[in-house]
């Protein structure tokens, strides 16, 4: 079944460090988006790539860095420069089509 | 840059009720509006609507659209524990397709 994994779906890390969050879609879609979550909050962007090799920040990209070297693949590092990194991160791709975002199960971070 | 409030922020209900959740917009060349439900994890996509004044309705779910006056609400009739979740609402405009939610509006139904 084609569809959106993030893992790890727990993550506990200690500050200061870096750490990737991953994300992996089967679904041939060519746009892939990283959203925050914080609690009792909406979701915000914090980068999107509409097509391999390229990609853009959105509203929240300070403190975060991402890459698209293949279409399936959509990492999220989140680097020592954010200075609030605990929250839930939701990965999602896109067919382009208005409904077509399918979304992954998310990854927990916590920085202790 | 677009903007998205949901109200309200949370509500407390009983099994039975009947629910009605706001989603107002500012949008640049407003595409679409989609309402989802958060259970845990990822976000489930409930309607997509693009036309003012045209209901959508899915079992005791139904969401209705003015693009005059910038809102949508998402009714729920007869809630159940089951329909307890945040609901989030997001603006599509047409410069691409990214996704703007609001901060959502959690929603407890008690037994």
């Amino acid at each position: 079944d084609g569809g959106i994994t993030q893992s790890p779906k727990y993550l506990f890390r200690k500050e200061g460090q870096n750490v990737t969050l991953s994300c992996e879609q089967n679904l041939n879609h060519d746009a892939m988006y990283w959203y925050r979550q914080d609690p009792g909050q909406g979701l915000r962007l914090i980068y999107y790539s509409q097509i391999v090799n390229d990609f853009q920040k959105g509203d929240i990209a300070e403190g975060y860095s991402v890459s698209r070297e293949k279409k399936e693949s959509f990492p999220l590092t989140v680097t020592s420069a954010q200075k609030n990194p605990t929250a839930f991160y939701l990965c999602a791709s896109s067919t382009g089509k208005p409904g077509g975002y399918t979304f992954g199960s998310g990854t927990r971070l916590t920085v202790v | 840059e677009d903007k998205v409030v949901q109200s309200p922020l949370s509500l407390v209900v009983h099994e039975g009720d009947t629910v009605t959740l706001n989603c107002s917009y500012e949008v640049t060349n407003f595409r679409s509006l989609l309402w989802y439900k958060q259970e845990k994890k990822a976000p489930t996509f409930l309607f997509m609507l693009t036309s003012s004044g045209i209901e959508k309705k899915s079992g005791r779910l139904s969401s209705i659209l003015d693009k005059k006056e910038l809102f949508s609400i998402l009714n729920i009739t007869a809630t159940q524990t089951g329909d307890s979740a945040v609901y989030l609402c997001a603006v599509i405009n047409n410069a691409g397709n990214m996704l703007t939610f609001g901060g959502g509006t959690r929603l407890m139904v008690k037994p």
